[in-house]
């Protein structure tokens, strides 16, 4: 099993852009969801998923859209992208209480 | 917030020295967990110990919980190089259903060879 992969794993962006943020995981996980981790701080939570279809919103959620169309794919887009957005991106999925994160994106907007 | 709060923020050791950090937290909780971040990786869950439990072990990992003085305790026994990280607890709420969990800033533990 390949876990949750995540692409890309750069990326800079201009103010103003958009971008989809990519995540997939091959253990049939029902429950998906994304961190962002700034210096200093802990993860905090963007958005999840408990299944397709089915999505809410975390601590985080301005500026950022999720969808979920099959149970493997989470993708996270930024609608317009702002320095503020400058921060590390970790996917995860869960099986019961544990959590199993991507490699991460870091993503630059300048 | 029910966000964990770890503590120390920075510890540094020698190899063969035990390593000890702690978590707070603020509100009823179902279970505590631990995970390990190596620089530039994401995070890979460590132990978890569930609210009706005092200790639990996994190899050279030691977890205590107080629920009653809401706090956890990490200890890594014959710490090694290998153990540089940063370490996060993580909580799920006790009053919610999806079990999301929120993380605390972390520990940055690192071990001199």
């Amino acid at each position: 099993n390949a876990g949750v992969t995540q692409t890309p794993k750069f990326q800079v962006l201009k103010t103003g852009q958009s971008m989809t943020l990519q995540c997939a995981q091959d253990m049939n996980h029902e429950y998906m969801s994304w961190y962002r981790q700034d210096p200093g701080m802990g993860l905090r939570l963007i958005h999840y998923s408990v299944g397709a279809g089915i999505t809410d919103q975390g601590e985080v959620p301005n500026g950022y859209n999720v969808s979920r169309s099959t149970t493997e794919d989470f993708p996270l887009r930024l609608l317009s992208a702002a320095p503020s957005q400058t921060s590390v991106y970790f996917c995860a999925s869960r099986e019961r209480d544990t959590q199993y994160f991507g490699p991460g994106t870091r993503l630059t907007v300048l | 917030s029910q966000q964990g709060e770890e503590d120390p923020q920075a510890l540094s050791i020698q190899e063969g020295e035990n390593a000890t950090m702690n978590c707070s937290y603020k509100t009823s909780i179902n279970n505590l967990q631990w995970y390990r971040q190596n620089s530039g990786r994401g995070l890979v869950h460590l132990i978890l110990i569930r609210s009706n439990e005092r200790e639990k072990h996994s190899g050279r990992l030691r977890v205590t919980l107080d629920t009653s003085k809401k706090s956890s305790s990490l200890l890594i026994t014959a710490s090694r190089a290998a153990d540089t990280a940063s370490y996060f607890c993580a909580t799920a709420d006790r009053g919610s259903t999806l079990g999301r969990l929120y993380f605390g800033r972390g520990t940055q533990l690192t071990v001199w060879p």
